[in-house]
């Protein structure tokens, strides 16, 4: 069955480099969204992405975070100068097309940890 | 602006037993979806029921259903026949419109626990 895959699963970082996540979604889908949750409390979306551009885009993703399709297949996360707050899963998500139902996959995850 | 409200921080319930997760919502929107996934300790969200508000039937998929109340808003979710293995985080999400580029907005989650 199809899967969307990220990776690393976990990542450790110290404060203030760059660090990139990457996803690769289930290949005919066409809208792509990353989410994030830090520990121990809800799912919060951050972006979402369709026909190379961002669509829509949270409070949270503020100008140290980007997006990129640089390839056919992969989706990324960029953040540029890390935060120990941005220490979080971030789930990498996609689904098919804008007509069928907004039912989003969801990938395992990658665990961000800043020190 | 959507909200999805689940009161029950966690829950216990004897395997073989049907067990419900409450979730209400509140939207402004006519047309809207609403989905239940499931975090299993090992992290990863897995999508597990849709209900669209414009559905007349209550949604089901193998041992789980949603009962849909519009009136009351409110997607609670009903597992059948619970298995040890359904034990995990379960989070009610709902999107603003059944299609279209929206992101999903999720509830705090239940931590479910089936007891042998």
């Amino acid at each position: 069955e199809p899967e969307v895959t990220q990776t690393p699963s976990h990542q450790v970082t110290q404060m203030g480099q760059e660090v990139i996540l990457r996803c690769v979604p289930i290949s005919n889908h066409l809208y792509f969204y990353w989410y994030r949750q830090i520990l121990g409390q809800k799912v919060e979306f951050l972006v979402s992405f369709y026909n190379n551009e961002i669509s829509e885009k949270s409070e949270i993703f503020d100008d140290q975070f980007s997006v990129e399709r640089p390839d056919g297949s992969n989706f990324t996360l960029k953040i540029r100068s890390t935060k120990l707050e941005d220490s979080a899963m971030y789930f990498c998500a996609s689904r098919i097309d804008g007509k069928a139902k907004n039912i989003q996959y969801f990938g395992a995850g990658t665990r961000l940890s800043v020190l | 602006a959507q909200k999805i409200t689940q009161t029950q921080p966690g829950m216990f319930v004897q395997e073989k037993e049907a067990v419900t997760l409450d979730c209400t919502y509140d939207t402004s929107d006519q047309s809207y979806g609403l989905f239940w996934y499931k975090q299993p300790s090992s992290g990863e969200m897995i999508f597990l029921i849709y209900q669209g508000s414009y559905d007349e039937q209550n949604a089901t998929e193998g041992r789980y259903s949603l009962n849909f109340q519009k009136a009351r808003k409110s997607a609670n979710l009903v597992i059948s026949a619970s298995q040890l293995g359904d034990s995990a985080m379960y989070f009610c999400a709902m999107s603003a419109r059944n299609s279209g580029n929206t992101p999903l907005v999720f509830g705090k989650g239940t931590r479910l626990s089936v007891i042998a």
